[in-house]
């Protein structure tokens, strides 16, 4: 099993949707990353966050430590949102950043 | 610049050579990572340079892999010997302090081993 999966694997939306992305871990983390990844492009971060709520434009990112679990929401969905979306945590016990398989958004107009 | 610079943008190769990857990381961050990205698969850590501490390799698939961070800026990532499973995107990512600051990413090498 993964240490970090994420669900679905590929979404398709309509324009105007609202979209959520799941990502459970099974470590102990200090923090927990969103990452957006464009076709052919590169790896932007969108959220880091350790507790609580974050809020960016039409992105939301919580996260429940408890129940080591996190969703991406993305309010009025756009075709520009079109990417895959990455969750990654920060293991208490590795320096390194741990990724779940990735999330392929689809916003069709 | 101001983001992470990673050089070269694109690699063709022949098997069996070896390839020089280089990155430069964001000017004051003292922690950088390279991942890789196998087609269709997810990120893959390779190594980790924090500060001055001895790096964390735990992640290189191989002794053909090395990397070396030079004067705690510039990292090199090298592979001998290419093989045609080597041929994936190397992305490199430095962050502030490490485990708990923003990562940011490189474009990314695309490695093609022929």
């Amino acid at each position: 099993k993964n240490e970090v999966e994420q669900s679905p694997q590929n979404l398709t939306a309509q324009e105007g949707e609202f979209i959520t992305i799941n990502c459970s871990y099974s470590v102990g983390i200090s923090a927990l990353h969103w990452l957006q990844q464009h076709p052919g492009g590169g790896i932007v971060s969108l959220f880091m966050l350790s507790s609580g709520k974050k809020k960016h434009g039409r992105l939301i990112a919580t996260i429940n430590i408890q129940e080591k679990h996190s969703s991406l929401h993305i309010t009025a969905s756009h075709p520009r949102d079109s990417a895959v979306y990455i969750c990654a945590v920060s293991a208490r016990s590795q320096g390194n950043l741990i990724f779940g398989k990735g999330t392929k958004l689809s916003v069709k107009p | 610049g101001a983001g992470v610079s990673q050089s070269p943008s694109n690699k063709v190769t022949e098997k069996g050579k070896d390839v020089e990857l280089r990155c430069d990381p964001i000017s004051g961050h003292t922690a950088l990572y390279w991942y890789r990205q196998s087609l269709g698969q997810g990120l893959e850590f390779l190594i980790y340079f924090q500060g001055n501490s001895a790096p964390d390799k735990s992640g290189l698939p191989s002794d053909r892999f090395s990397a070396e961070r030079t004067g705690g800026s510039v990292s090199t990532l090298t592979i001998q010997r290419t093989q045609q499973e080597d041929s994936a995107v190397y992305l490199c990512a430095s962050s502030l302090s490490g485990r708990n600051t923003e990562a940011f990413f490189g474009q990314g090498t695309r490695l093609t081993v022929v």
